[in-house]
C-alpha cells in the first residue's frame, strides 16, 4: 500500500543544474500538492494541482515550474537550482471535497534537496 | 491574510503530565482545521480535523471562534507522543496553511 511516493529521496545540486522532482500516487486521487519544508517556517506550497491537465500557484511559486499530464503523476521541476532553494520537499494528495468537508492530505517521504 | 501561528517551537514535559499545544488563526471566513504529526522517520500524518471531534491517541481539539484557537489536548503525555505537531488550516480549494510547528519532547 504505496499511497504517495517521491522520488528521488536525496539529491545534492549545483548552483544553476536543473532536477525534476517525481510525485506518483496510487489512490486515484484529484488534488495532488507541492511544500517545501524549512525550519521555522513549517510546510508553504509551491503548487498544487486540482486535476489532470491542471495547475496553480500557491504560496511561493517562483523558480518552480509544475506539470500534471497523468492523474497520479505531479512532477516538480527547478529550473536553475539556487542556494535558497535547499530545502526538503514534500508532496500531497487528496480526494475532492465531500460533505464531510476538505479533505485530510496523505504525504510523501519527502525530498531532502541541497543546492551548493 | 490566512495565517497560523504555533508559538512554541518546542514543549517538553514529563511522562504523565499534561499537554497543551497551542495554535491561533486568522481566516476570513469558516475555516478546517487539522492537526499533523511527524513522528520521527515517519512521514507526515493527519492526527485529527476538527469536524470529527473525535479523539485520536488520547488527543482531543476544539476549535474555538471567538479566540481564533485550535489548542491541541492530552491529560497524560506518553513518551510516544514525541514527535513535530503542526496545526494547519484549510480553506477555499483544499489549500493548507501550515503553522512553524511545535516538537513536543516527552521526557521519562
Amino acid at each position: 500500500n504505496a499511497g504517495v511516493t517521491q522520488t528521488p529521496k536525496f539529491r545534492v545540486l549545483k548552483t544553476g543544474q536543473s532536477m525534476t522532482l517525481l510525485c506518483a500516487q496510487d489512490m486515484n486521487h484529484e488534488y495532488m500538492y507541492w511544500y517545501r519544508q524549512d525550519p521555522g517556517m513549517g510546510l508553504r506550497l509551491i503548487h498544487y494541482s486540482v486535476g489532470e491537465g491542471t495547475t496553480a500557484k500557491g504560496e511561493v511559486p517562483d523558480g518552480y515550474n509544475v506539470s500534471r499530464l497523468k492523474k497520479q503523476n505531479f512532477l516538480l521541476g527547478l529550473e536553475s537550482a539556487a542556494p535558497s532553494q535547499t530545502s526538503v520537499y514534500f508532496c500531497a494528495s487528496s480526494t475532492t471535497l465531500q460533505t464531510g468537508g476538505n479533505q485530510p492530505q496523505h504525504f510523501g517521504d519527502g525530498t531532502r534537496l541541497s543546492i551548493l | 491574510a490566512q495565517r497560523v501561528t504555533q508559538p512554541e517551537k518546542l514543549l517538553s514535559v514529563f511522562k504523565g503530565a499534561p499537554v497543551e499545544l497551542k495554535c491561533n488563526y486568522s481566516y476570513s471566513g469558516s475555516p478546517e482545521l487539522f492537526w499533523y504529526v511527524q513522528y520521527s522517520r515517519q512521514r507526515l500524518q493527519l492526527l485529527l480535523r476538527h469536524i470529527s471531534r473525535e479523539s485520536i491517541k488520547g488527543f482531543t481539539a476544539d476549535l474555538n471562534k471567538g479566540e481564533t484557537s485550535f489548542h491541541l489536548k492530552k491529560p497524560f503525555a506518553q513518551e510516544e507522543d514525541s514527535a513535530m505537531y503542526y496545526c494547519a488550516l484549510s480553506g477555499r480549494g483544499n489549500k493548507l496553511v501550515f503553522g512553524a510547528g511545535t516538537i513536543l519532547r516527552v521526557k521519562s
